[in-house]
Formats: structure tokens, sequence, C-alpha cells
């Protein structure tokens, strides 16, 4: 299976801020990526589809980048609302597999 | 986008199984692909297994096979995932996610999640 490795598994930041957080996989996944977002005792959101495509109806603050093996999300200022746990998830091949998470918490 | 609803709370015995019904609405159900991912308390994300109903195979992580089935019943629109020789570490929130076929990566509809609680 592809591993998925998740950097940093958490950050403080104020608002304002810009956070960059790192995918990489074990093995080549084309652009196949996916970025989420979950807050406590929700589902997760989809806010990147195959690498950088901002899904719609998501602030243009998020953006996504990559290809290959190294993929990035960044939010360019971070938000209250942006407090929360990200993943990232490879859908190149079975079994899809999940980043460990990066929680993102407030300074 | 299709909406995702699935079935109520569970409390099972070790041992037992459990199966969880996804229902969707709102869109094409047979060009969506239908995934299955867990997390238990304070854990990350874990995919389970997927099916695209329209080819009706299913597909399953290592640490689930043989324990795990994923169904989809296409003149309901429901997605179903089976989970046997439940153990306390089965216990978890089970979501379905769903994706046009061809948009990798874009799991854009959630189910609202079915706690399942594996106690004696």
């Amino acid at each position: 299976a592809i591993q998925m490795t998740q950097s940093p598994s958490s950050l403080s930041a104020s608002v304002g801020d810009r956070v960059t957080i790192t995918c990489r996989a074990s093995q080549g996944i084309r652009n196949d990526l996916g970025w989420y977002q979950q807050k406590p005792g929700k589902a997760p959101k989809l806010l990147i589809y195959l690498a950088s495509s901002l899904q719609s109806g998501v602030p243009s603050r998020f953006s996504g980048s990559g290809s290959g093996t190294d993929f990035t999300l960044t939010i360019s200022s971070l938000q209250p609302e942006d407090f929360a746990t990200y993943y990232c998830l490879q859908d190149y091949t079975y079994p899809l597999t999940f980043g460990g998470g990066t929680k993102v918490e407030i300074k | 986008q299709v909406q995702l609803v699935q079935s109520g709370a569970e409390v099972k015995k070790p041992g037992s199984s459990v199966k969880v019904s996804c229902k969707a609405s709102g869109g094409t159900f047979n060009t969506y692909t239908i995934t299955w991912v867990r997390q238990a308390p304070g854990q990350g994300l874990e995919w389970m297994g997927g099916i695209i109903p329209i080819f009706g195979t299913a597909n399953y992580a290592q640490e689930f096979q043989g324990r795990v089935t994923i169904t989809a019943d296409e003149s309901t629109s429901t997605a179903s995932m089976e989970l046997s020789s439940l153990r306390s570490e089965d216990t978890a929130v089970y979501y379905c996610a769903s994706r046009v076929v061809p948009k990798r990566g874009a799991f854009d509809s959630w189910g609202q999640g079915t706690l399942v609680t594996v106690s004696s």
C-alpha cells in the first residue's frame, strides 16, 4: 500500500499567518490527491482535489500544489474558522490511504 | 452534488456484526464511487473500502479483508458496509463518502457518520 507521510502532525499559528502542510507519498501518485478539513464532531470537508483544484465554495486562501510524490496545502492567511485538522488522501490506487493528519491550533 | 444519509448509531457485542447503510439522493448513483472511512475516538481517518455501483465490485483495505463487505443497490441508491467479528477496537464513527468517478481525490459528499460502539 502507498504510505502518505503528512507533516507536521500539529502546528500552532496566529490569525493571518501563512500555513503550509505537506504530504509525501511513498511512490508516485500523479496528481490523484485530495485535501480535507475536519472539525471536531463533523464529517471531513473537501478543500482541494486533483492536488491543486479548489473545490467549489472553498475560500481562495486555500491552495494546493504538487505532483508525483510531494504535495503541499497552503492557507495564505489563516482565519479563525480554519482551526481544524487537515488530511491528505491519495486516490491513485487501491487501497486508498490518508495522511496522519495535521492539527492546526491557535497560538 | 449527491446527499448521503447514513443509518443510526449502533451498540454491538464483541464477535457480532454491524451493517451501516448510506442512502444517496440528488445525484445519479451509478456515476459515483462510494467509499467507507472510519475514525476511532481521537484518531485519524482510516479508509476501509470502496465500490463503484455500476460495476459492483468492491475493493478493501488489507486490514479489513475477510471482515468487511461493501455492497451497493442501484434500485434504492443505497450503499452498505457490513463489518463482522467485531472487537472493541472497532468502536468508531463510520462515514460513507462519494465522488464522481473521474475526479480523483474529490470525495465531496459525506454522510453524517454512524457511531458504532462495541462493548460487552
